[in-house]
């Protein structure tokens, strides 16, 4: 059975520090996707990586895909209360049309 | 585009007590799914569908059973409801369902079984 381990569960950070959320398996995957939820809503999708060592950013969003395709990790730099949310990671499972997602991080910014 | 919705919104049923979540969405996606989302626990695939008449069985099927009729539509049925379905019920599509496709979910289902 794949499973993406999250981490850390929970992080509460001041306005302005950076951080790192990890997402690990034992399993390969084509593609891992990050999603952020707020509560009382659905996940949105904030980015697809494909490629093993891919990076991308989004803003103050950095986002990479270990080279052997089984991890990945978020970096927030300067973080800011609107960063507030749960921080999902989802990759697909090697059947084919099952997504498989962390348990996701927590992370609340304190203005 | 309304994108991807739920109704109800909240809902309370009596263990044993039967009911649908209904989910639709207005972007002609061949693939939905159904999730439930536990505190810890992330986000379980529970069912899903890539296509009109076409359903599969997801990480946590017992309990549940699905159907789709139309492209639109795919509800979710609990034929005896149980404590253990207490849980927020969110519905997604996307384009075929490949993993590289983004899901679009909606505003979810909050639903407790006493």
């Amino acid at each position: 059975t794949q499973l993406l381990e999250q981490s850390p569960q929970f992080l509460s950070i001041q306005e302005g520090e950076n951080l790192t959320v990890y997402c690990n398996s034992s399993s390969v995957f084509s593609s891992l996707q990050w999603y952020r939820q707020e509560p009382g809503e659905g996940p949105v999708l904030l980015v697809t990586v494909v490629t093993g060592g891919e990076v991308k950013k989004l803003k103050r969003l950095t986002f990479q895909f270990g080279d052997a395709r089984k991890d990945s990790s978020l970096h927030i730099t300067a973080a800011q209360p609107g960063d507030t949310g749960l921080y999902l990671c989802a990759g697909e499972n090697t059947g084919g049309f099952k997504t498989i997602f962390g348990a996701g991080t927590r992370l609340f910014v304190k203005a | 585009n309304a994108g991807v919705t739920q109704t109800p919104k909240f809902q309370v049923l009596k263990t044993g007590q039967s009911m649908t979540l209904q989910c639709a969405q207005d972007m002609n996606h061949e693939y939905m799914s159904w999730y439930r989302q536990d505190p810890g626990m992330g986000l379980r695939l529970i069912h899903y569908s890539v296509g009109a008449g076409i359903t599969d069985q997801g990480e946590v099927p017992n309990g549940y059973n699905v159907s789709r009729s139309t492209t639109e539509d795919f509800p979710l049925r609990l034929l005896s409801a149980a404590p253990s379905q207490t849980s927020v019920y969110f519905c997604a599509s996307s384009e075929d369902g490949q993993g590289y496709n983004e899901q679009y979910f909606g505003p979810g289902t909050r639903l407790t079984v006493t």
